[in-house]
């Protein structure tokens, strides 16, 4: 399968821990990235090869993978942190990419 | 500082033609392999076709397999997307992202152009 999947929607409590995972049988033979989308701006990578995260991108972001599920986290997610969010990877031939539906996080 | 720009959006008829361009600068455009990457408005990011560093290869999603072709010239730094056959389904932001080959990820964005297709 090419899919992957997230939740439509999220909502964490201003300061509290939130996970948003990705789902998709090419995880499990392929590293997601993630990207921070807010509105009318471009994707920004927080985080790559499934747990590094880019210079620049706060520590409190981090990615992990088990199976077929990729997840991102926010350890005290803050106000500037609500935005849509999109994981990536490749399809089983490796050459085609695909991305997530993405998951868009209130920070209430 | 590293930079992509993106030019040709517009409104076109249905079945029409359209061709996108993306400037790249300051990096070693030669070097990386280029995508373009769509989104529809209020809609998620679709990826939309891959060129390789040198042009040897390339790939697209099945929904514009056909119609679309994505080429380089390494000389003018430019990524080109010619979009044939245009449907209303195509209408969205186009955004051409450098793939890093280290991060295997795109680490670079430009904003978009905006084509629109409609009668």
């Amino acid at each position: 399968s090419s899919e992957l999947t997230q939740d439509p929607a999220v909502s964490v409590a201003l300061g509290q821990t939130v996970r948003i995972t990705c789902q998709g049988d090419s995880l499990r033979g392929y590293y997601a990235s993630w990207y921070q989308q807010k509105p009318g701006q471009a994707p920004v990578l927080v985080i790559y090869d499934k747990t590094n995260r880019p210079s620049g991108i706060p520590d409190r972001f981090s990615g992990s993978s088990s199976g077929n599920t990729a997840s991102l986290t926010i350890t005290g997610a803050q106000a500037e942190d609500e935005a849509d969010y999109y994981c990536n990877s490749r399809d089983s031939s490796g050459n085609h990419l695909v991305f997530g539906g993405g998951t868009k996080l209130t920070v209430l | 500082q590293v930079q992509l720009v993106e030019s040709g959006g517009g409104v076109v008829q249905p079945g029409r033609s359209l061709r996108l361009s993306c400037a790249a600068s300051e990096f070693t455009f030669s070097s990386y392999d280029m995508h373009w990457v769509r989104q529809a408005p209020g809609k998620g990011l679709e990826w939309v076709a891959v060129i390789w560093s040198d042009g040897s290869n390339k790939y697209y999603a099945d929904s514009v397999k056909g119609r679309f072709t994505i080429s380089r010239d390494n000389s003018k730094n430019t990524l080109y997307l010619q979009m044939n056959s245009l449907r209303a389904e195509d209408t969205a932001v186009y955004s051409c992202a450098r793939r890093s080959g280290r991060l295997d990820a795109f680490d670079i964005w430009g904003q978009g152009t905006m084509v629109t297709v409609s009668s």
